[in-house]
Parts: C-alpha cells; sequence; structure tokens
C-alpha cells in the first residue's frame, strides 16, 4: 500500500544527544514537510522540501537539520541545540499538483 | 498565507450536523480553503478543500461565503469518531514549489451521546 512511514512511534533520549528521525514515503511525492506538536498546540513547521537536494527552514528550523537525498526520504535530526526536544513530531508529503497533504502517524520524542 | 481564526472549541450532539466556522478576511484571490482534522495523537487527515463554490464529498460539505472572508465545515451527521481537532487552512495552489502549509491551533470539536 502506499503511504507515508514515521519510525519509531515512540523514541527517549538523554539530554545532550543528537536524534534522527525517519520518514518514508512511497507516494511519489515531490513535497515533504516536518512538524512539531507541543501538547495542546497546533502543528509549527520545521523545514520542508520540494524536491530532491533542496529544503527550506520552516516557522522553528533552530536546533534541527534535514537532509533530502532521495525523494522518498526526509529525515529529521533534533539536535543538541534544539533547547526543548520533547514534542510529538509529524511527517507529510504532497504532490506538487494535487492539494492533498499526507500525513504519517508521528514519532513522540521524549528526552530526558 | 492569510491567516485564519477558528473557535478553540465545539460541542455537537450525535447524529446532529457539527458546522465549524473559520474566519479568513484576508484571503486573497488564489487561496484556496483546506480542511483537515487530527484525531489524537494520529497525524492530521485532509477532508476537503475548496476555492469560492461549495463543495461536498463523502466525509463533509464546505459552504465558502460569497466574499470568500469566512467558511463553514459541516458534518451532516456526526458520530463519536468525529471527535478531533479540525484545522482550517488558507492557501495558494501553486505548482513548481512547495508551499508551506501553515496550520493554526484549529477547533476542538467533541461529539456527545
Amino acid at each position: 500500500d502506499g503511504g507515508i512511514t514515521q519510525s519509531p512511534k515512540y523514541l527517549f533520549r538523554k539530554e545532550g544527544q543528537n536524534v534522527t528521525l525517519s520518514c518514508e514515503q512511497n507516494l511519489n511525492h515531490d513535497a515533504m514537510y516536518w512538524y512539531r506538536q507541543d501538547p495542546g498546540q497546533g502543528l509549527r513547521l520545521i523545514y520542508y522540501s520540494q524536491i530532491v537536494n533542496d529544503f527550506q527552514k520552516g516557522d522553528i528550523a533552530e536546533g534541527y537539520s534535514v537532509s533530502r537525498e532521495k525523494k522518498e526520504s526526509f529525515p529529521l535530526t533534533v539536535t543538541s541545540a534544539q533547547k526543548n526536544p520533547t514534542a510529538f513530531y509529524l511527517c507529510a508529503s504532497r504532490q506538487q499538483e494535487n492539494t492533498e497533504a499526507f500525513f504519517g502517524q508521528g514519532t513522540r520524542l521524549t528526552v530526558v | 498565507d492569510a491567516k485564519t481564526t477558528q473557535p478553540p472549541s465545539m460541542d455537537c450532539a450525535e447524529g446532529r450536523a457539527a458546522n465549524l466556522p473559520c474566519n479568513h478576511s484576508t484571503i486573497s484571490g488564489n487561496e484556496y480553503v483546506y480542511w483537515y482534522r487530527q484525531i489524537h495523537s494520529q497525524g492530521p487527515q485532509y477532508i476537503i478543500h475548496g476555492l469560492k463554490n461549495n463543495e461536498t464529498n463523502e466525509m463533509a460539505s464546505l459552504i465558502i461565503t460569497e466574499d470568500r472572508k469566512s467558511s463553514t465545515l459541516i458534518l451532516p451527521h456526526a458520530t463519536l469518531r468525529d471527535t478531533a481537532v479540525y484545522y482550517c487552512i488558507v492557501r495558494a495552489f501553486e505548482t513548481g514549489t512547495a508551499s508551506k502549509l501553515t496550520f493554526g491551533t484549529g477547533t476542538r470539536l467533541q461529539v456527545t451521546l
């Protein structure tokens, strides 16, 4: 089945460690997005990518980094520079000519 | 992208129509209205979108005012499974670029027995 997959569902890390969240899609979508969601809050855009080897900062990019070496993959690294990394992270993809964005089921990151 | 305003929460009795409003008074002529919903601890799900005509699909109806400054998402027969946060988004439909796709805080709809 086509879809967008985030792994793992739950992730625990010690403070000061970098951690990479996986996002893979087999929908042949060009655009991919990373969002952060805190309890009771809406989604805030971290990074987005239009095509391979291209990405732009969203509204809260500080402390995060991404890569887009393959069309189907858009991994997000939460670095030690991110002050409050504990959150729910959502990845999405969208075909540029279509309007619907597909979301993964999210990764809940807890930093202790 | 134009800013949207939604009430933070609404209640609806099961079986009744749920009418969720969205204000987008600064919408531009080339901007569409999109609705998504997010059930607790899941990724958001696309519901419907429109430009200026009313739209209907198997999930919902979208009513856009003639001046396009506001819209209403209608769930005709709400069920408990419709309990979720509903997001109204306004953005331009464009090819060749990935627009930011910005979400606000949405409306938390609680469907009750």
